[in-house]
């Protein structure tokens, strides 16, 4: 089993759309959780932070479930500019390595 | 405004030649990392370092070796370039548990 696993889409979705991704990851004692979102030809960015309680941060909502491993990225109103690559990423451990999902890849269309 | 930098953003050589890719962060971070990107397998960790002249592999370290002799600075060497790392290779930089800023990639291809 891959140690972070995404669904790679693509996901394609009207203007205007709500839409979720998932991310499942194998180790119980991963630490922390981050969304990254990586335009083409560019590199990764990061979108936001996972916390335990869920947070916000404009349209973009990402939440824990750490019963079930994984974590979610939910993006409301969805807008062109959204069109990227969303990476999962998971740090385990007392190291700083982190590792990445293979990402998935959201088109919003006109 | 926090920057990491990459020597070269598009790189061609040959089979058996030595490649060094390079990296600088100006942040003053002390982890820095080296991965490489293909299409389906995603990113994947080459070699990290949390402190100068430390360095930990990663998930795919045969045929590559670092280097970090300033903590601004974080080398990738291919000591025989093969056609399989035909690649993307990015470069990232974080404080501890913090976020990691990426660089803008290193297209190489061998020949």
């Amino acid at each position: 089993r891959k140690e972070v696993e995404q669904d790679p889409g693509p996901f394609n979705v009207p203007e205007g759309a709500t839409v979720a991704f998932n991310c499942t990851y194998s180790n119980s004692a991963s630490q922390s959780f981050f969304w990254y979102r990586q335009d083409c030809r560019k590199e990764p960015k990061l979108l936001m932070s996972v916390y335990s309680s869920g947070n916000e941060d404009g349209r973009f909502t990402a939440q824990l479930n750490r019963a079930s491993q994984y974590i979610s990225l939910l993006i409301r109103d969805s807008k062109l500019s959204d069109s990227a690559t969303y990476l999962c990423v998971v740090r385990s451990g007392g190291y700083q390595k982190v590792t990445f999902g293979t990402g998935t890849k959201l088109q919003v269309i006109p | 405004d926090v920057k990491v930098t990459q020597s070269s953003r598009y790189l061609v050589k040959r089979t058996g030649e030595k490649v060094f890719l390079e990296c600088v962060q100006d942040m003053d971070h002390e982890n820095m990392f080296w991965y490489r990107q293909d299409p389906g397998l995603g990113l994947r960790l080459i070699y990290f370092s949390y402190d100068v002249k430390m360095k930990e592999k990663g998930d795919i370290p045969e045929g590559y070796s670092v280097s970090r002799e300033k903590k601004e600075r974080f080398s990738l060497i291919l000591e025989s370039a093969s056609t399989n790392q035909t690649s993307m290779y990015l470069c990232a930089s974080s404080p501890h548990g913090g976020e990691q800023f990426f660089g803008p990639g290193t297209r190489l291809t061998v020949l």
